[in-house]
Formats: C-alpha cells, structure tokens, sequence
C-alpha cells in the first residue's frame, strides 16, 4: 500500500472551512484515497473515499490532485463535534480483502 | 449508512477468564471482518481478518490460540480473548465491508480491562 503523509494536527475554528491535507506521492494507478475519522473512545467512522474525481456527500468533500500524489479533504463547516484523528488510506480496495493500514492521522481540534 | 454493531461496549472481568466480543454487521452482508486493537493514545494496529466459513488470517505477532475468531455468517464474527492477562486489557474495534469498492464500516469498539 503507498504511504501516506498527514500532519500531526490541525486546529480550527468552529463554522470554517477544516482543509486537512494528505500527501500519498507514491499511489499507484488502482489505489483509492479513503478518509475515516475517530472521534475519542468510539471507533472510526468512514467519511468519503475517491480514485481520482472529486467527491462530495454530505460529510465532506474530497479534492484529489490531477497527478493523484495528494488530495484534501475538505469539512465545509467545522462544528465542535467535527473534533476528531482524521485519517487518510490509500489501498486497492479488494486487495488483501480491503484491509486498512492505520497511520498516526491528523488530530483536529476545532475550537468556539 | 451502513452499520456494525459491536457488543459489549465494556467489560471487565477477572485475570484467566475468556471474554466474547460480537460484531454484527446490521444492514448489509460483510463478506470480509476485521477484528483491531487500540493503545491509549496509538492508533488502530490490525489484528486479524475473515472471510465468512473460513478460517481468520492473522497479522504477524498476534496470537492465533490466544484470540480466537469466528466468521459463521455473513452478518457476525465474533473474537474471543482466551484466558485474558492485565497486558490484553485495550479498545477492540471491528469492522465490515461488502463486495468490491465498498469501504469498511466500524463498530464502536469493546473496552477490555483485566484486573
């Protein structure tokens, strides 16, 4: 699976825009970019997932550069409850029965 | 969404005793579960993964005899702490995903302590 790069954490203010950035230079052509969070004490909780478009639901959009080397993920208005380890993935999907190599992740903190 | 259901939420039991964790997964058939554990303050470190019917793959340095895991169904997987000692007292926390692309779903984790 390629690495990725995350800062160790981000702080931001309640009803902005939270761009956390991921940085996964060696990502091969069949690789997706996943996004989970861990909000403390609960388990992770799947937010978005691209190849190479854009992506957009309800939780957050995701930004994926032209070259696929990085991508954002983009909370368009942070809430106290958006205080969370956001985590970037890059795997094949069905490689190795999808399984999820964790990595430090962003802690965000966003702040009233 | 989807959803998993993991039960207990906590539990906490007696040096020696083998303690059951269930993850369910509630609205979709998870072809494939992942049983994790977390340290305070690291993050999630894989454990094992099953397909349904067959046995569970182990990550290098888990114990197979120690956490034994059952897939017998699409819908649950259940992991087992054989004779548990205070060292496997953590925060365990499956998953589930479905066919192809899908992404895997969490449940809210079970927090093991072993006096």
């Amino acid at each position: 699976d390629a690495k990725t790069t995350q800062p160790p954490s981000m702080d931001c203010a309640e009803g902005r825009a939270a761009n956390l950035p991921c940085n996964h230079s060696t990502i091969s052509g069949n690789e997706y970019v996943y996004w989970y969070r861990q909000i403390h004490s609960q388990g992770p909780q799947y937010i978005i997932h691209g190849l190479k478009n854009n992506e957009t639901n309800e939780m957050a959009s995701l930004i994926i550069t032209e070259d696929r080397k990085s991508s954002t993920l983009i909370l368009p208005h942070a809430t106290l409850r958006d205080t969370a380890v956001y985590y970037c993935i890059v795997r094949v999907p069905t490689d190795s029965w999808g399984k999820l190599q964790f990595g430090a992740g962003t802690q965000v903190v966003v702040t009233p | 969404g989807a959803v998993v259901s993991q039960h207990p939420s906590w539990v906490i039991c007696k040096s020696g005793t083998s303690v059951k964790i269930e993850c369910r997964s509630l609205d979709f058939q998870a072809t494939t579960m992942f049983w994790y554990r977390q340290f305070p303050k690291q993050s999630l470190m894989l454990m094992a993964t099953s397909n349904e019917g067959s046995k569970a793959t182990y990550e290098q340095g888990v114990e197979k005899d120690k956490f034994l895991i059952n897939h017998a169904s699409l819908t649950l997987s259940t992991l087992t702490v054989t004779s548990a000692h205070p060292e496997d007292s953590s925060f365990y926390i499956c998953s589930a995903r479905g066919k192809g692309i899908q992404p895997q779903h969490f449940g809210d984790g079970t927090r093991l302590s072993i006096l």
